[in-house]
C-alpha cells in the first residue's frame, strides 16, 4: 500500500502570503493519479487539483499543483481569508484502492 | 446540479449492524463508480469501499472487508453501505462520494455527499 506524508502537519500563515503544502509519496506514483482536496470545517471535501497539476472546475487559479514521482505540491499564491482549512493529498493510481495523506492544517497566523 | 445525501446513520452497539444510504440526483447514477469514505472525530480521510458503475466490481480497505458491503440500486439512483460487526473504531462521519469522469473505477472524487455520523458505543 502506498503511504501519503504530508508536511507541515500545520501551516501558519498571513491573509496575501504564499502556502506550500508538501505530500510525499512511499513509492512512485503517476502524476495523473494524485489529487489535492480542501476541507473547511463541518463541509465535506472539495477536489481542488487532480493529475496532479488539473484545476478541478471553479478553482482560483491561484490554487496550483506541482509534482512527479514521490514528491507532490500544492501551492496557494495568495491567501485569501476563506483558505483556511485543511488540505489533503490522495492518490488514486493503485487501483483497486485510494490512500490520502494525514493532511495539513492551514490557519490563520 | 449534482446531490448525493447520505442517510441512516446513528447510535448503535458494538456488534450490531447499520445501513446507510445515499441519494443521487442531478446526473445518470448508472454511468459513474460510488465510494464511501469516512474521517473519525478530529482525524483525516479514510477511503472505505468502491462500487464500479455497473456494480459488479466492489473493493474495500482492509480494516472493513468482511465486514462492510457496499452495493447500488441504479434503478433508484441510490448507494448503500452495509456494516456488521462494528467497532468502536468505525465510529466517524461517512461520506458518499463520486469519481469524476465516468466509466471508471478508481479515480479523483470530485462530488460528496455531507456525510452522515455513525457512532459506535455501548
Amino acid at each position: 500500500e502506498i503511504v501519503l506524508t504530508q508536511s507541515p502537519g500545520t501551516l501558519s500563515l498571513s491573509p496575501g502570503a504564499r502556502a506550500t503544502l508538501s505530500c510525499r509519496a512511499s513509492q512512485s506514483i503517476s502524476s495523473t493519479y494524485l489529487a489535492w482536496y480542501q476541507q473547511k470545517p463541518g463541509q465535506a471535501p472539495r477536489l481542488l487539483i487532480y493529475g496532479a497539476s488539473s484545476r478541478a472546475t471553479g478553482i482560483p487559479d491561484r490554487f496550483s499543483g506541482s509534482g512527479s514521482g514521490t514528491d507532490f505540491t500544492l501551492t496557494i499564491s495568495r491567501l485569501e481569508p476563506e483558505d483556511f482549512a485543511v488540505f489533503y493529498c490522495q492518490q488514486y493510481g493503485t487501483s483497486p484502492s485510494i490512500t490520502f495523506g494525514q493532511g495539513t492544517r492551514l490557519e490563520i497566523k | 446540479q449534482v446531490q448525493l445525501v447520505e442517510s441512516g446513520g446513528g447510535v448503535v452497539q458494538p456488534g450490531r449492524s447499520l445501513r446507510l444510504s445515499c441519494a443521487a440526483s442531478g446526473f445518470t447514477f448508472s454511468n459513474y463508480a460510488m465510494n464511501w469514505v469516512r474521517q473519525a472525530p478530529g482525524k483525516g480521510l479514510e477511503w472505505v469501499t468502491v462500487i464500479s458503475y455497473d456494480g459488479t466490481s466492489k473493493y474495500y480497505a482492509d480494516s472493513v472487508k468482511g465486514r462492510f458491503t457496499i452495493s447500488r440500486d441504479n434503478s433508484k439512483n441510490t448507494l448503500y453501505l452495509q456494516m456488521n460487526s462494528l467497532t468502536t473504531g468505525d465510529t466517524a462521519v461517512y461520506y458518499c462520494a463520486r469519481v469524476s469522469p465516468p466509466f471508471t473505477s478508481v479515480d479523483r472524487l470530485g462530488y460528496w455527499g455531507q456525510g452522515t455520523l455513525v457512532t459506535v458505543s455501548s
